[in-house]
């Protein structure tokens, strides 16, 4: 069956554009989460969803940095005004229940961004 | 906070040798430990988990055992393969709080290189 899709795959952003990242997760994943990973590093947590709604929003980084997922399904990641530092691969990931913590992530290829 | 250390790499081995990539971890409450694996060119997979303390998992002659004691989860495998060449990270999942949602938090990766 079909996996976490995340697109574009590549991103190349002027500093100060605004991007939008789509995640497509598994079909009938109710939970849904965004990571960041930069370069030799590993992911750190952006978000949580359940269904539509935006439970944790702890690990965005700024308020440039806005998720939603309005039909419980296909979420976006939106940054603003994009800086140098956001340049990074965002992995999105998505499971089958409400996210507990025994639960197996099923990640997306990334959306790799670069900011010049 | 909650934290996941492992060894840094590259490791590079031969074909057929034994392998351990360490990792320790600190956690206020009593988590989920997972391993999960990043092959050239794709997204992060889940390689194996245990959920609570003496658990063993194991998967493609991978294993690893949860051991409060030492707050450890050791990755081994007694031969590996040069198919076995990819990133490998630990991370963990804790179930302190409901809110917690199983957001994982990741070590930093090690790179495991195996040659013919």
């Amino acid at each position: 069956g079909a996996g976490v899709s995340q697109s574009p795959r590549y991103k190349v952003a002027k500093r100060g554009q605004d991007v939008a990242l789509r995640c497509d997760p598994i079909s009938g994943h109710v939970s849904l989460f965004w990571y960041q990973q930069a370069l030799g590093q590993g992911p750190e947590f952006l978000t949580y969803f359940q269904n539509e709604a935006q439970l944790d929003k702890s690990g965005l980084p700024s308020d440039r940095f806005f998720a939603e997922r309005p039909e419980g399904s296909v979420s976006t990641l939106k940054i603003q005004r994009t800086q140098q530092e956001d340049s990074a691969v965002y992995l999105c990931a998505s499971s089958t229940s409400v996210g507990g913590p025994w639960e197996t992530q099923y990640f997306g290829p990334g959306t790799r961004l670069l900011v010049l | 906070g909650d934290s996941v250390t492992q060894m840094e790499g590259p490791v590079t081995l031969s074909e057929e040798a034994f392998l351990t990539i360490n990792c320790t971890y600190t956690a206020t409450g009593y988590p989920s430990l997972f391993w999960y694996v990043q092959y050239p060119g794709e997204g992060l997979q889940l390689l194996l988990k245990a959920t609570k303390a003496d658990d063993k998992g194991s998967n493609k002659g991978f294993e690893a055992t949860y051991r409060k004691e030492t707050t450890s989860f050791h990755l081994e495998k007694g031969s590996v393969q040069v198919s076995d060449s990819a990133v490998y990270f630990c991370a963990l999942s804790d179930r302190r709080t409901t809110d917690s949602w199983g957001k994982l938090q990741f070590g930093a990766g090690t790179q495991v290189v195996v040659t013919p």
